[in-house]
């Protein structure tokens, strides 16, 4: 089944303290995204890759690491997660010019 | 960078009814325009996509159109059912490598 594999898909942390939110796609899809989804700001995009080895800050990538040493996974780090990046973040997959497919979401709570 | 806009944030409408919803996009280089449903706790899904060489494309209830002169999109829902009731965002890109999203409508069906 072609998916979009995110995890965890909730997680609590306590401020400074470095995690890893895992994405995989099952789909050799060269383009990879991840957003993160606030109320009443719908979806930005934190960064983005086009090919393994390749990537780009998107609208908000302040906070964040992404790696692509492999086609089909795209980690999104945090490597000292802070309150304000409490959100629900998701993982996207896509050919060029098609359509994106998301992973299931991953709920972080950050206290 | 693109910058999309969505309106209206809300829209409720009685079942039956048609409902249209609209984005205008900034960058004239823009040419792939999705149209994304989301469902209360899931993941984001293509409903329908327009590219810049087409004006209008329709898929059964739903139909998207585009006038890159004004560089604005709408999305339009007819005879609209319980089910249709979600958040929908529009989005813009150049092809599909960074796509930008509009804050999104949450459309109520109202039976």
């Amino acid at each position: 089944e072609a998916q979009v594999t995110q995890n965890p898909r909730y997680l609590i942390t306590v401020t400074g303290k470095k995690l890893t939110v895992t994405c995989s796609q099952n789909m050799n899809h060269e383009y990879m995204s991840w957003y993160r989804q606030d109320p009443g700001l719908g979806l930005r995009q934190i960064y983005y890759s086009m090919n393994v080895e390749v990537t780009d800050k998107g609208d908000v990538p302040e906070g964040y690491k992404v790696s692509r040493k492999e086609k089909r996974n795209f980690p999104l780090i945090l490597e000292s997660p802070s309150p304000n990046q409490t959100s629900l973040y998701f993982c996207a997959s896509s050919h060029r010019d098609t359509e994106a497919f998301f992973g299931q979401g991953t709920r972080l709570t950050v206290v | 960078g693109e910058n999309v806009e969505q309106h209206p944030s809300t829209l409720s409408v009685q079942e039956g009814d048609s409902a249209v919803i609209k984005c205008t996009y900034s960058d004239s280089a823009s040419n792939y325009f999705p149209w994304y449903k989301q469902e209360l706790g899931k993941r984001p899904q293509l409903i329908i996509d327009i590219r810049s060489n087409v004006g209008e494309k329709k898929d059964q209830r739903i139909a998207v159109t585009l006038n890159k002169t004004a560089k604005h999109f709408s999305l339009h829902i007819t005879e609209t059912q319980p089910e249709d009731s979600a958040v929908y965002f529009c989005a813009a890109s150049i092809r599909n490598e960074k796509l930008t999203f509009g804050t999104g409508t949450r459309l109520t069906i109202i039976p």
